[in-house]
């Protein structure tokens, strides 16, 4: 099993680019995530699904949008990247399970940066 | 005031002594307190939970909950160099698979 895998590892974007960061699971895990990590902030949530079909707002939505294509892919679209949108960003999934920790699994990240 | 905070540190230490990475959070809805580490370039992996207060042991790490206090602690006993990396707090309340998490603190153990 790969488990969660994101592409591409790195990018280098221009103001006003935009372009999409794939993610997939291979845990059929129903729920999904995307976060991004900035030096001392920690992890900030985007967007999640909760499970195929479903999308909802994190802490940090302005700027992002996503896309559920299946139950195993969850994308991330910056539709016109700005400078502030320099970050590293993390995609996890994580089993359906209610009044449990949850755990999350994370793929191995995506390093971007908009000039 | 952040939901949860976390001393970014970065903490330095010789190998063999006793680390403490500490977090606070604010609400009292949270239920589950987890502690994960990130080594550098790479995604997070969980390496405890919990959700009671009180202590969990688990080889050389010990998790640490004070509910009354909203006060989580992670130790780490006899501390290696491959302990090295980034440990961030991360708690769950009673939205759906949510997860809020710490800064982060990095630790360094130096041989």
């Amino acid at each position: 099993n790969a488990g969660v895998t994101q592409t591409p590892k790195f990018q280098v974007l221009k103001t006003g680019q935009s372009m999409t960061l794939q993610c997939a699971q291979d845990m059929n895990h129903n729920s999904m995530y995307w976060y991004r990590q900035d030096p001392g902030m920690g992890l900030r949530l985007i967007y999640y699904s909760a499970s195929e079909g479903t999308t909802d707002k994190g802490e940090v939505p302005n700027g992002y949008n996503v896309s559920r294509l299946n139950k195993r892919e969850f994308s991330l679209r910056l539709e016109s990247a700005a400078p502030s949108q320099t970050s590293v960003y993390f995609c996890a999934s994580s089993p359906v399970t209610s009044g449990r920790y949850n755990e999350q699994f994370f793929g191995p990240g995506t390093r971007l940066t908009v000039l | 005031q952040k939901e949860v905070e976390q001393d970014p540190g970065p903490l330095s230490v010789p190998e063999g002594a006793i680390v403490s990475l500490n977090c606070t959070y604010s609400n009292s809805a949270f239920q589950y307190f987890m502690w994960y580490r990130q080594y550098s370039r790479k995604g997070p992996e969980l390496l405890m939970y919990t959700y009671s207060s009180g202590n969990k042991e688990d080889g050389r790490f010990t998790a640490q909950v004070d509910k009354s206090s909203k006060y989580i602690s992670l130790f780490i006993r006899d501390s290696q160099p491959s302990d090295s990396a980034t440990y961030l707090c991360a708690i769950k309340g009673t939205s759906y698979g949510k997860l809020t998490f710490g800064q982060g603190t990095i630790l360094t153990v130096h041989p």
